[in-house]
């Protein structure tokens, strides 16, 4: 079975620039999570959707969005680029079975640079 | 609001040694608790799921252990290779709620 894959791996843009990040969760998972990694701050919770609804969110400014399609890839946007932005970003995908409530499984990530 | 330590934050042991690395939470209302292993730039590896009804999980050289009433996790690897060298992090999610992560520890293993 494939695994969650991102999409571009790497990503390098300018401030005020938006970007969008793909992620394709593992054939059958209906859950996607997005987290930001620094540093400085370590891993920091986006949001989640299921089922193409958001059903939870962190504590980030709205220039970061997501969304997720019927077959429940995953985008996520971020508008007006800011220098904090430069960061790992990873896409995680779980099922909803008994057995394994909420294993999340992660991509590779995508490092987005800004300068 | 939940927090996760992870102690220490690095370590550093010779080849061989069995060691064992901490792992506590504020909030015992835990419904499971993963370990991973994360390698320089690269994405998390999941090595164990304890969920909440269980005291211990095992996968190969793996042993995690989770007491809830007292907040703490340990993560054991035996016999330690350099292949081992990583980032080990430790996340408690409370059913629909997001993972709450640790800063994680930094492993070296030493040839």
């Amino acid at each position: 079975k494939a695994g969650v894959t991102q999409t571009p791996r790497y990503l390098i843009k300018t401030r005020g620039q938006q970007v969008t990040l793909s992620c394709s969760p593992i054939s059958g998972h209906r859950s996607v999570s997005w987290y930001q990694q620094t540093p400085g701050q370590g891993l920091q919770f986006l949001f989640e959707y299921f089922s193409e609804t958001q059903r939870n969110k962190g504590n980030f400014p709205g220039r970061f969005s997501g969304r997720q399609f019927s077959n429940s890839r995953s985008e996520m946007n971020v508008s007006t680029l800011e220098l904090g932005d430069s960061a790992l970003y990873l896409c995680a995908s779980s099922t909803e079975s008994r057995s394994s409530y909420n294993e999340q499984f992660f991509g590779p990530g995508t490092r987005l640079t800004v300068l | 609001k939940q927090e996760v330590t992870q102690i220490p934050a690095a370590l550093s042991v010779p080849e061989g040694e069995n060691l064992v690395l901490n792992c506590s939470f504020t909030d015992s209302a835990i419904y499971n608790l993963q370990w991973f292993r994360q390698d320089p730039g690269k994405g998390l590896t999941s090595l164990l799921l304890i969920q909440s009804s269980q005291r211990e999980q095992t996968s190969g050289r793996l042993n995690a252990s989770l007491d809830k009433s007292s907040g703490r996790s340990t993560l054991y690897i035996a016999a330690s290779q350099p292949g081992d060298s990583a980032t080990y992090l430790c996340a408690v999610s409370s059913g629909n709620t997001p993972l709450v992560f640790g800063k994680g520890t930094r492993l070296s293993v030493i040839a």
